[in-house]
């Protein structure tokens, strides 16, 4: 069946690192590819998406390449600052049936420090 | 503002007790969904709609019952809680017919069952 698998967290990075959060996905068919975030308190919010193969979604100094060949689409951002700190999520739609699911991967805590 | 709504935003109740969580959007989305969110495991869906009238079982149903008498409505119910749905529940929604349309998500109901 179709699945998501993050890297597990939480990651700690300080102000100005490089952020790469691993996301990889099995699914039949061709499903659209997405990244949410969710800050403490908040419901979660997409960040950034992908419909198809070599697709490169971007949004707020984050991005993600939807790779066929390795079925993964990672989160990067170049220099994270305190305010990234929150819980990211990847996700896959197109489940044939529920058009409008998503499922999601178990999420991933992002702590930046100053 | 688009947006979905949903009340309340904190819930402690008893054992037993009926429940209803409510869930309101105002951007005329066909589709509208349950996910409850517990550590480790991701969002898992709970029920969905893809129109009035029209409701189906997600992943986790046993326990929930849902309605969907009207288009921008979608209430949760729980006839006889009990302390395995102590959960964080988020209700979400989107346009049918895209399969990149994003979820657009409440900002959560936090259940306690004692």
């Amino acid at each position: 069946g179709n699945s998501v698998t993050q890297m597990e967290g939480p990651v700690t990075l300080s102000e100005e690192a490089f952020l790469t959060i691993n996301c990889t996905y099995t699914a039949t068919g061709y499903p659209s590819l997405f990244w949410y975030v969710q800050y403490p308190g908040e419901g979660l919010q997409l960040l950034l998406k992908a419909t198809k193969a070599d697709d490169k979604g971007s949004n707020k100094g984050f991005e993600a390449t939807y790779r066929k060949e390795t079925t993964s689409f990672h989160l990067e951002k170049g220099s994270v600052q305190v305010s990234d700190s929150a819980v990211y999520f990847c996700a896959l739609s197109g489940v044939a049936g529920n058009t409008g699911k998503l499922i999601f991967g178990q999420g991933t805590t992002l702590q930046v420090k100053p | 503002e688009a947006q979905v709504t949903q009340n309340p935003r904190y819930l402690i109740t008893v054992t037993g007790k009926k429940l209803t969580v409510t869930c309101s959007q105002n951007m005329n989305h066909e589709y509208m969904s349950w996910y409850r969110q517990d550590p480790g495991l991701g969002l898992r869906q709970i029920y969905y709609s893809m129109n009035v009238e029209v409701t189906d079982k997600g992943d986790v149903p046993e326990g929930y019952k849902v309605s969907r008498k009207e288009k921008r409505n979608f209430p949760l119910i729980l006839e006889s809680p009990s302390p395995n749905q102590t959960s964080l529940y988020f209700c979400a929604s989107s346009l049918l017919g895209k399969r990149d349309s994003p979820l657009h998500f409440g900002n959560g109901t936090r259940l306690t069952v004692t």
